[in-house]
C-alpha cells in the first residue's frame, strides 16, 4: 500500500523558518495537502494542493512540492504554531487516501 | 454554515460492532462526498474509506475491507460509518470529514466532525 514519510518531530525557536517534508512516490502526479492537528481537536486544513493557504490561515504558513517530496515551510513559526502537522495524499489510482505519519512541532 | 455533528463516545465489547453518525448540515450528501478517519490514542491519523457524492460510491482502505460499510441518508443528511468484529486495536477517536474529491478527482477534506471516540474494553 502506498506510504507518505515524515519525520517524526521538528523542533525550531520563535521566529525561526520550520519545514516539514513529505515524501511519496506519487506526489510528482498528485496534489499534497497538509494539516494542523493541536491537542485534542479536530485537524485543519493549512496549505491546499501543495501551495495554496485557506482564507484565515497565516501568511507564514506556505507549501511547495518538487518531485517525490512536499514541504510545508512556517516562516517565522510561533509559539501558537506548535501542533502536529499530517500531510495527506492518495496512491495514483486517486481512489485510496492516506496520510503521513505526522510530525510534531516544537517551537521553544 | 457548514457543520458536522457526531454521535457520542461508546463502549463496546471486543467481537462487537458499531456504528458512529455524522449529521451534515449546511450542504447536502448529494453534492460532497464523506470521509471517515481515525486517530489512535498517542498516534496518528488514518484514513478509513470515503462515500461519495451523488452516487454514493464506497471505497474502503483494504486494512478495513470486509468490516466496514459506510452509508448515507439523504433523508436526514447523515452518514454512518459501521464497524464490525472489533478489537481492542479499534479503540480510537473516529472523525468524520466533509470530502471535496469526485469520482474523477482527488481533492481534499475541509470541514471535519467533532470525533467520536470508540473504546473497545472488556
Amino acid at each position: 500500500s502506498y506510504e507518505l514519510t515524515q519525520p517524526p518531530s521538528v523542533s525550531v525557536s520563535p521566529g525561526q523558518t520550520a519545514r516539514i517534508t513529505c515524501s511519496g512516490d506519487v506526489l510528482p502526479k498528485k496534489y499534497a495537502y497538509w494539516y494542523q492537528q493541536k491537542s485534542g481537536q479536530a485537524p485543519v486544513l493549512v496549505i491546499y494542493e501543495d501551495t495554496k493557504r485557506p482564507s484565515g490561515i497565516p501568511e507564514r504558513f506556505s507549501g511547495s512540492s518538487s518531485g517525490t517530496v512536499a514541504t510545508l515551510t512556517i516562516s517565522g513559526a510561533q509559539v501558537e504554531d506548535e501542533a502536529d502537522y499530517y500531510c495527506y495524499s492518495t496512491d495514483s489510482s486517486a481512489n485510496h487516501r492516506v496520510f503521513g505519519g505526522g510530525t510534531k512541532l516544537t517551537v521553544l | 454554515q457548514v457543520q458536522l455533528v457526531q454521535s457520542g463516545a461508546e463502549l463496546r465489547e471486543p467481537g462487537a460492532s458499531v456504528k458512529v453518525s455524522c449529521k451534515a448540515s449546511g450542504y447536502t450528501l448529494d453534492i460532497f462526498g464523506t470521509s471517515w478517519v481515525r486517530q489512535a490514542p498517542g498516534q496518528g491519523l488514518e484514513w478509513m474509506g470515503w462515500i461519495s457524492d451523488y452516487n454514493y460510491k464506497t471505497t474502503y482502505s483494504q486494512k478495513f475491507q470486509g468490516r466496514v460499510t459506510m452509508t448515507a441518508d439523504t433523508s436526514t443528511n447523515t452518514a454512518y460509518l459501521e464497524l464490525r468484529s472489533l478489537t481492542f486495536d479499534d479503540t480510537a477517536v473516529y472523525y468524520c470529514a466533509r470530502d471535496l474529491s469526485h469520482s474523477w478527482e482527488f481533492r481534499h477534506l475541509d470541514y471535519w466532525g467533532q470525533g467520536s471516540l470508540i473504546t473497545v474494553a472488556s
